[in-house]
């Protein structure tokens, strides 16, 4: 069975510092793994996803992810964190099939950037 | 146009009503999904359209009905809502064959009285 674990339930940091969002999945066959970033009352929005290739993904707003395959993790980063980025981050694992994508969230990891 | 649609932005209604819930995207995806969300939660998937055909349903009560009119157009119609099925009701969708990453909508927030 598939599944995406969201270890924190809230991640506090300081604005300019870095931060880091845990996420570790667990899937047969290879997986395709994205992060999601939810603000209040809106939907989601895509930030990034790890299909195949360099492990380092690049996203929007300055997020990258790193993959890592033999801890089966995937952790949302970025260098120096806004006040801004203050929000509720959704990792989700989406094996393709027939020609759609059922994603599978993980719990949810609310960041809180603190001036 | 690289959004998906979703009206209204607020729906209240009562358990003997009926109303709809419509999505839209012109971006030529041919996967459509509905979600619904409770706060604080992750979404849950409850529909999946894939080429206007239902693919998936999961287990979700009759009192929610999917409509796929055309490859452009989602609705959810709703029928004697409990008011446990209060929460944000989500759109998104995906291009088949491409990048694999689902687009969502703002959400439909629906309070069921």
């Amino acid at each position: 069975a598939q599944s995406v674990a969201q270890p924190e339930d809230q991640v506090n940091v300081a604005e300019g510092n870095p931060l880091t969002v845990k996420c570790t999945y667990s899937v047969s066959g290879n997986p395709y793994l994205f992060w999601y970033v939810q603000y209040p009352n809106r939907g989601l929005q895509f930030l990034l996803k790890y299909i195949t290739g360099d492990n380092l993904v690049k996203g929007s707003y300055g997020f990258e992810a790193e993959f890592n395959k033999s801890q089966t993790s995937f952790h949302l980063k970025k260098p120096s964190a806004l006040v801004s980025d203050s929000a509720l981050y959704f990792c989700a694992v989406g094996p393709l099939s027939g020609g759609y994508n059922k994603l599978i969230f993980g719990a949810g990891t609310r960041l809180a950037v603190h001036p | 146009d690289t959004e998906v649609t979703q009206t209204p932005k607020h729906l209240v209604m009562g358990m003997t009503n009926k109303k709809s819930l419509k999505c839209e995207q012109h971006m030529g995806h041919r996967a459509m999904y509905w979600y619904k969300q409770k706060a604080k939660k992750p979404p849950e998937l409850m529909f999946v359209y894939s080429y206007e055909k239902l693919s998936i349903n999961e287990s979700v009560p009759s009192r929610f009905s999917p409509e796929c009119p055309n490859s452009s157009l989602l609705n959810l119609h709703l029928h004697a809502l409990q008011p446990e099925d209060s929460a944000l009701y989500l759109c998104a969708s995906t291009p088949v064959g491409g990048s694999y990453e689902q687009y969502f909508g703002p959400g439909t927030r629906l309070t069921v009285t």
